[in-house]
């Protein structure tokens, strides 16, 4: 089946560093969700991105629907401490005749911040 | 006032049993799914109800059964339970549209079988 490629696994960073992190597949797209989840609690949505090339900020994230419809970045500005947890990207693929697919995760990214 | 909820949010039983999963949301949304989260947290959709029909049904046991009493309602219903079956289980809603589809979880019902 499709399946989004997520990197990195994991990063552990100091306070204040900039974070990326970035969603690949080999099919085309047409939505990119970007979710954060804290331990013990559900995936919580960050950013939703619809268009290709479309590039969207929520506060120190921004994230980019890519001009190929075939991947996504997330950055963290001047990370902190509550900016841990585990992101994921999701995409929703283009079936054929161009109908909307299921939803599909990648397999997270785990964020560590050292004060 | 929380938009997916999910009752229980713990659940510990014995293997074998028979239990159930509620979930609700009050977003208006026509569209319920329910999602199941390893211990690598990998989230992988179960079931989702669209207009009380069900239109996903990936490769999940029989056991495993969605029930749906209305639109604001997807419940999960787990029978002959197993040990592999300890997970957390994650419902989540969204509206259909054309081509967008943005979904919005619950707070997820932790599933131990003992």
């Amino acid at each position: 089946g499709q399946q989004l490629n997520q990197s990195p696994q994991s990063m552990f960073i100091q306070e204040g560093e900039d974070v990326s992190m970035n969603c690949t597949s080999s099919s085309i797209f047409n939505t990119w969700l970007w979710y954060k989840q804290e331990p013990g609690e559900g995936p919580v949505l960050l950013i939703a991105l619809y268009k290709a090339g479309e590039l969207t900020s929520n506060g120190r994230l921004t994230a980019q629907f890519g001009i190929t419809r075939k991947d996504s970045f997330l950055n963290i500005s001047a990370s902190i401490p509550s900016d841990v947890g585990i992101y994921f990207c999701a995409g929703q693929p283009r079936n054929y005749g161009g109908s909307q697919g299921n939803l599909i995760f990648g397999k997270g990214t785990k964020l560590s911040v050292k004060p | 006032d929380t938009a997916v909820s999910q009752t229980p949010k713990y659940l510990v039983t014995q293997m074998g049993n028979d239990k159930s999963i509620k979930c609700e949301q009050n977003l208006g949304h026509d569209t319920m799914y329910w999602y199941k989260q390893d211990s690598k947290k990998f989230l992988k959709i179960m079931f989702s109800y669209n207009n009380k029909e069900l239109i996903i049904n990936e490769t999940v046991p029989n056991r495993f059964s969605p029930k749906s009493p209305d639109k604001a309602h997807l419940n999960l219903h787990i029978n002959s339970l197993e040990l592999g079956d300890s997970a957390v289980y994650f419902c989540a809603s969204s509206q259909r549209g054309r081509l967008q589809e943005t979904q919005y979880f619950g707070p997820g019902t932790r599933l131990l079988v003992l």
